[in-house]
Protein backbone atom coordinates (compact mmCIF):
# COMPACT_ATOMS: atom_id res chain seq x y z
CA UNK A 1 0.00 0.00 0.00
CA UNK A 2 1.83 3.22 -1.21
CA UNK A 3 1.64 5.74 1.28
CA UNK A 4 3.62 8.67 0.17
CA UNK A 5 3.55 8.86 -3.25
CA UNK A 6 5.71 10.98 -5.84
CA UNK A 7 5.38 11.37 -9.31
CA UNK A 8 7.29 11.35 -11.55
CA UNK A 9 9.74 9.24 -10.92
CA UNK A 10 12.24 10.28 -13.02
CA UNK A 11 12.11 14.47 -14.49
CA UNK A 12 14.03 15.71 -17.24
CA UNK A 13 13.93 19.25 -18.13
CA UNK A 14 15.60 21.59 -19.84
CA UNK A 15 18.08 24.74 -18.44
CA UNK A 16 15.70 27.41 -17.22
CA UNK A 17 12.72 25.83 -17.99
CA UNK A 18 9.88 25.14 -15.06
CA UNK A 19 9.38 22.02 -13.60
CA UNK A 20 6.69 20.62 -10.83
CA UNK A 21 6.98 17.82 -9.04
CA UNK A 22 4.13 16.62 -6.96
CA UNK A 23 3.53 14.29 -3.76
CA UNK A 24 1.02 13.05 -2.54
CA UNK A 25 0.16 11.19 1.12
CA UNK A 26 -2.70 8.59 2.43
CA UNK A 27 -1.19 8.97 5.67
CA UNK A 28 -3.00 12.38 6.72
CA UNK A 29 -0.46 13.21 8.46
CA UNK A 30 -0.32 17.18 9.45
CA UNK A 31 3.35 17.76 8.27
CA UNK A 32 4.97 17.43 4.69
CA UNK A 33 8.68 17.88 3.92
CA UNK A 34 10.82 18.54 0.44
CA UNK A 35 14.31 17.51 0.83
CA UNK A 36 16.82 17.40 -1.75
CA UNK A 37 19.48 15.17 -2.32
CA UNK A 38 23.07 15.34 -4.37
CA UNK A 39 24.99 12.09 -4.56
CA UNK A 40 26.90 10.62 -1.62
CA UNK A 41 25.14 13.99 0.38
CA UNK A 42 22.79 14.11 3.32
CA UNK A 43 19.39 14.59 2.29
CA UNK A 44 18.84 18.55 2.95
CA UNK A 45 16.17 20.42 4.21
CA UNK A 46 14.04 22.85 1.70
CA UNK A 47 10.95 23.43 3.24
CA UNK A 48 8.30 21.64 5.79
CA UNK A 49 4.41 22.55 5.90
CA UNK A 50 3.05 21.93 9.01
CA UNK A 51 -0.99 21.85 8.06
CA UNK A 52 -0.90 24.91 5.76
CA UNK A 53 1.79 27.23 7.81
CA UNK A 54 4.88 26.99 5.40
CA UNK A 55 8.49 27.36 6.86
CA UNK A 56 11.19 27.74 4.51
CA UNK A 57 14.80 27.09 5.52
CA UNK A 58 17.19 30.26 5.93
CA UNK A 59 19.46 29.10 2.93
CA UNK A 60 16.70 27.23 0.73
CA UNK A 61 17.28 29.13 -2.81
CA UNK A 62 14.03 31.68 -4.13
CA UNK A 63 14.19 29.37 -7.53
CA UNK A 64 12.42 27.12 -5.14
CA UNK A 65 8.59 27.17 -4.00
CA UNK A 66 6.13 25.00 -2.22
CA UNK A 67 2.43 24.38 -2.74
CA UNK A 68 -0.18 22.48 -0.37
CA UNK A 69 -3.53 22.85 -1.44
CA UNK A 70 -4.86 20.41 0.96
CA UNK A 71 -3.98 18.02 3.66
CA UNK A 72 -2.94 15.29 0.79
CA UNK A 73 -0.84 17.04 -1.82
CA UNK A 74 2.27 18.89 -1.62
CA UNK A 75 4.30 20.49 -4.95
CA UNK A 76 7.66 21.16 -5.36
CA UNK A 77 8.24 24.20 -8.14
CA UNK A 78 11.34 24.99 -9.44
CA UNK A 79 11.25 27.94 -11.38
CA UNK A 80 14.49 28.48 -13.41
CA UNK A 81 16.05 24.91 -12.34
CA UNK A 82 20.20 25.29 -13.43
CA UNK A 83 22.35 22.08 -13.74
CA UNK A 84 23.51 22.20 -9.98
CA UNK A 85 19.72 21.46 -9.22
CA UNK A 86 19.88 18.04 -10.20
CA UNK A 87 19.26 15.81 -7.61
CA UNK A 88 17.17 13.11 -5.78
CA UNK A 89 14.15 15.27 -4.66
CA UNK A 90 12.44 13.32 -1.10
CA UNK A 91 9.24 14.06 -0.18
CA UNK A 92 8.41 13.16 3.37
CA UNK A 93 5.80 13.46 6.27
CA UNK A 94 5.40 12.94 9.62
CA UNK A 95 2.83 13.45 12.24
CA UNK A 96 2.69 15.30 15.83
CA UNK A 97 1.91 13.16 18.51
CA UNK A 98 2.82 9.56 16.65
CA UNK A 99 5.63 7.43 18.40
CA UNK A 100 9.22 8.73 17.37
CA UNK A 101 7.49 11.35 14.75
CA UNK A 102 9.20 9.33 12.26
CA UNK A 103 9.07 10.82 8.71
CA UNK A 104 7.62 8.64 5.97
CA UNK A 105 9.38 9.20 2.70
CA UNK A 106 8.31 8.99 -0.85
CA UNK A 107 10.25 7.54 -3.43
CA UNK A 108 11.69 10.37 -4.19
CA UNK A 109 11.94 12.16 -8.07
CA UNK A 110 15.24 12.60 -9.59
CA UNK A 111 15.27 15.62 -11.31
CA UNK A 112 17.85 15.89 -14.76
CA UNK A 113 17.90 19.24 -16.07
CA UNK A 114 20.06 19.61 -19.76
CA UNK B 1 22.16 23.98 14.12
CA UNK B 2 22.98 20.26 14.34
CA UNK B 3 26.45 18.70 13.10
CA UNK B 4 26.60 15.06 12.52
CA UNK B 5 29.23 13.35 12.35
CA UNK B 6 29.46 9.40 11.25
CA UNK B 7 32.26 7.29 9.16
CA UNK B 8 31.89 7.55 5.16
CA UNK B 9 32.21 3.92 4.40
CA UNK B 10 32.82 0.19 6.13
CA UNK B 11 33.00 -2.83 4.87
CA UNK B 12 31.85 -6.03 6.76
CA UNK B 13 31.43 -9.64 5.81
CA UNK B 14 27.89 -11.61 5.25
CA UNK B 15 27.03 -13.18 9.33
CA UNK B 16 28.89 -10.76 10.70
CA UNK B 17 28.33 -8.06 13.14
CA UNK B 18 28.99 -4.35 12.20
CA UNK B 19 28.90 -1.43 14.44
CA UNK B 20 27.87 2.42 12.40
CA UNK B 21 28.57 5.06 15.29
CA UNK B 22 27.36 8.71 15.00
CA UNK B 23 28.62 11.57 17.13
CA UNK B 24 26.68 14.66 17.09
CA UNK B 25 26.57 18.24 18.51
CA UNK B 26 23.13 20.02 18.67
CA UNK B 27 21.76 23.41 19.94
CA UNK B 28 18.81 21.49 21.18
CA UNK B 29 17.96 17.26 21.35
CA UNK B 30 14.40 15.80 20.84
CA UNK B 31 15.50 12.37 19.11
CA UNK B 32 17.89 10.18 17.15
CA UNK B 33 16.61 8.56 14.04
CA UNK B 34 18.55 5.72 11.79
CA UNK B 35 17.25 5.42 8.43
CA UNK B 36 18.57 3.12 5.64
CA UNK B 37 19.13 3.73 2.12
CA UNK B 38 19.63 1.70 -0.86
CA UNK B 39 20.86 3.15 -3.47
CA UNK B 40 18.30 5.48 -5.78
CA UNK B 41 16.11 4.82 -3.30
CA UNK B 42 14.20 6.44 -0.32
CA UNK B 43 15.35 6.11 2.74
CA UNK B 44 13.34 3.82 5.59
CA UNK B 45 13.14 4.40 9.02
CA UNK B 46 15.23 1.66 11.02
CA UNK B 47 15.05 2.92 15.06
CA UNK B 48 14.64 5.92 16.96
CA UNK B 49 15.92 7.16 20.36
CA UNK B 50 15.08 10.06 23.02
CA UNK B 51 16.37 8.28 25.88
CA UNK B 52 19.54 6.85 26.63
CA UNK B 53 19.91 3.35 26.31
CA UNK B 54 19.77 0.45 24.28
CA UNK B 55 16.22 -0.26 21.76
CA UNK B 56 16.27 -3.56 19.88
CA UNK B 57 14.53 -4.44 17.35
CA UNK B 58 15.22 -7.81 15.37
CA UNK B 59 18.45 -7.70 14.01
CA UNK B 60 19.11 -3.96 14.31
CA UNK B 61 19.47 -1.99 17.25
CA UNK B 62 20.81 0.90 18.28
CA UNK B 63 21.98 3.20 21.81
CA UNK B 64 22.26 6.44 22.54
CA UNK B 65 24.30 8.76 25.27
CA UNK B 66 23.09 12.00 25.27
CA UNK B 67 25.72 12.97 27.76
CA UNK B 68 28.12 12.19 25.45
CA UNK B 69 26.47 12.95 22.07
CA UNK B 70 26.62 9.40 20.34
CA UNK B 71 24.74 6.64 18.98
CA UNK B 72 25.33 3.49 17.56
CA UNK B 73 23.29 1.26 14.99
CA UNK B 74 24.31 -2.54 15.67
CA UNK B 75 23.57 -4.74 12.96
CA UNK B 76 23.70 -8.30 13.23
CA UNK B 77 23.61 -11.56 11.04
CA UNK B 78 24.58 -9.71 7.97
CA UNK B 79 22.65 -9.97 5.09
CA UNK B 80 23.97 -9.18 1.48
CA UNK B 81 20.81 -7.18 1.33
CA UNK B 82 22.06 -4.45 4.05
CA UNK B 83 24.43 -3.15 1.75
CA UNK B 84 23.12 -0.15 1.64
CA UNK B 85 24.08 3.54 3.25
CA UNK B 86 23.16 4.17 6.95
CA UNK B 87 21.86 7.45 7.68
CA UNK B 88 21.66 9.22 11.48
CA UNK B 89 19.92 11.93 11.92
CA UNK B 90 19.20 14.35 14.96
CA UNK B 91 15.49 15.83 15.42
CA UNK B 92 15.91 20.16 17.08
CA UNK B 93 14.04 20.30 20.28
CA UNK B 94 11.81 22.95 19.35
CA UNK B 95 9.39 24.04 16.48
CA UNK B 96 8.08 22.07 13.85
CA UNK B 97 10.48 19.14 14.33
CA UNK B 98 12.70 19.70 12.07
CA UNK B 99 15.64 16.49 11.13
CA UNK B 100 18.73 17.31 10.64
CA UNK B 101 20.64 14.30 8.40
CA UNK B 102 24.24 13.41 8.71
CA UNK B 103 25.73 12.48 5.56
CA UNK B 104 25.33 8.61 5.73
CA UNK B 105 27.36 5.51 5.99
CA UNK B 106 28.07 3.25 3.32
CA UNK B 107 27.78 -0.21 4.26
CA UNK B 108 29.43 -2.91 1.92
CA UNK B 109 28.47 -6.67 2.83
CA UNK B 110 30.99 -9.18 1.27
CA UNK B 111 30.59 -12.65 0.80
Amino acid sequence: DAMVIQNPRYQVTQFGKPVTLSCSQTLNHNVMYWYQQKSSQAPKLLFHYYDKDFNNEADTPDNFQSRRPNTSFCFLDIRSPGLGDAAMYLCATSSLGGWGETQYFGPGTRLLVL
Amino acid sequence: GQNIDQPTEMTATEGAIVQINCTYQTSGFNGLFWYQQHAGEAPTFLSYNVLDGLEEKGRFSSFLSRSKGYSYLLLKELQMKDSASYLCAVRDQGGYQKVTFGIGTKLQVIP
